[in-house]
């Protein structure tokens, strides 16, 4: 099993270009999330999925849109990127709730907004 | 409304020696708890986690962590700290929400530093 990947790795943007980042896992997990982590301040939540076709808001959504139009597929996208959205990006996946309950990460994706 | 503190930024430690690395959370209800690890240019590693049962729980690589609810911790341990285990630390807290689909809320991270 490959677990969760992410692409691209690295991407550099200008102010106002789009972009997707791709996250797939084959773990068959219901549950997938979007992060972002900066310095000293850990990761916060961006958006989550709870099921195919499902999803939702997370701690600091604004800028952002997500697609799961596969279970195994979570899309991450900015419209119009900003030099504030200069970021790593990470994707994980869990099965559902209860003692099997565990987020397995991506390996993250850097993106410079310039 | 959950949150989880990490109170030190930095831990240094020299090899062969004791590593710990603190935890304190807020949560309503029974909390899920959770320790992970990351190396430089990499994503976070799942190191061990607390649902229920057992308040020392054992984990990857040689850590443990005990639970404390009274102390409302979750500390991370090793008795033998190893070089390789320098990394950024990250506890994690699971909302006990209804509605929380398993959201975590992440500490800051604490920076594990181990000489030779």
């Amino acid at each position: 099993n490959a677990g969760v990947t992410q692409t691209p790795k690295f991407r550099v943007l200008k102010t106002g270009q789009s972009m997707t980042l791709l996250c797939a896992q084959d773990m068959n997990h219901e549950y997938m999330y979007w992060y972002r982590q900066d310095p000293g301040m850990g990761l916060r939540l961006i958006h989550y999925s709870v099921g195919e076709g499902t999803t939702a808001k997370g701690e600091v959504p604004d800028g952002y849109n997500v697609s799961r139009l596969k279970k195994q597929n979570f899309l991450l996208g900015l419209e119009s990127a900003a030099p504030s959205q200069t970021s790593v990006y990470f994707c994980a996946s869990s099965p559902l709730q209860g003692r099997r309950e565990t987020q397995y990460f991506g390996p993250g994706t850097r993106l410079l907004v310039l | 409304a959950q949150s989880v503190a990490q109170p030190e930024d930095q831990v240094n430690v020299a090899e062969g020696n004791p590593l710990t690395v603190k935890c304190t959370y807020s949560v309503s209800g029974n909390p899920y708890l959770f320790w992970y690890v990351q190396y430089p240019n990499r994503g976070l590693q799942f190191l061990l986690k607390y649902i229920t049962g057992d308040n020392l729980v054992k984990g990857s690589y040689g850590f443990e962590a005990e639970f404390n609810k009274s102390q409302t911790s979750f500390h991370l341990k090793k008795p033998s700290a190893l070089v390789s285990d320098s990394a950024l630390y990250f506890c994690a807290v699971r909302d006990m929400s209804s509605d929380s689909w398993g959201k975590l809320q992440f500490g800051a991270g604490t920076q594990v530093v181990v000489t030779p």
